[in-house]
């Protein structure tokens, strides 16, 4: 009954290569969200999707891109990995905006060599 | 942004005893929240207790929020080797549809 699924739980790239890393849902929840996490460090949102409408963090790198092609999938896509952004990357959503739980993935730990 | 700040950074306790952690945060909420993350695993939803709310149970949880502190606390009770896990608070931005996470409290459970 997995309800966030995330592939791969584990991503090896190189630096510069780019990845990307994929999330799926069978909730039918309206928001998407991607989350950073570094060792020992608070989930550091990257963005969201409210339905199809796309909301950057105002610090999120521009190496970082992310695709909604429809309610069930949301994609992120570094564009060239740096070392830094070795991490767990969590998906998560929520039915709506505002004040509601949010349902987590697995994560993606990548490993950038 | 507001960020909620959690203490103890780490707590270890043996089984059977209480586990009590707290978090602030700075800013007026609407909600909060906890979330348990097992070690390299997502995060996985307690509790949420809104700002007119003052006590929430759910099984050995309990969850208390003082809004004019801007402080919240989470009970496990009688604490189980399965409660091993870091903890986070996670507060939402008035206006925006985005919680903001504490820095977690991570907890060790001996059995």
């Amino acid at each position: 009954d997995a309800m966030v699924i995330q592939n791969p739980r584990y991503q090896v790239t190189q630096f510069g290569k780019p990845v990307t890393l994929s999330c799926s849902q069978t909730l039918n929840h309206n928001v998407m969200y991607w989350y950073q996490q570094k060792s020992s460090q608070a989930p550091k949102l990257l963005f969201h999707y409210y339905d199809k409408d796309f909301n950057n963090e105002a610090d999120t790198p521009d190496n970082f891109q992310s695709r909604r092609p429809n309610t069930s999938f949301c994609f992120l896509d570094i564009r060239s990995p740096g070392l830094g952004d070795a991490a767990m990357y969590l998906c998560a959503t929520s039915r709506d905006a505002g004040w509601e739980t949010q349902y987590f993935g697995p994560g993606t730990r990548l490993l950038v060599l | 942004s507001q960020q909620g700040e959690e203490d103890p950074q780490a707590l270890s306790i043996q089984e059977g005893e209480n586990a009590t952690m707290n978090c602030s945060y700075k800013t007026s909420i609407n909600n909060l929240q906890w979330y348990r993350q097992n070690s390299g695993r997502g995060l996985v939803h307690l509790i949420l207790i809104r700002s007119n709310e003052r006590e929430k149970h759910s099984g050995r949880l309990r969850v208390t929020l003082d809004t004019s502190k801007k402080s919240s606390s989470l009970l496990i009770t009688a604490s189980r080797a399965a409660d091993t896990a870091s903890y986070f608070c996670a507060t939402d931005e008035s206006g925006t549809y985005k919680y903001i996470f504490g820095t977690g409290t991570r907890l060790k459970v001996l059995a």
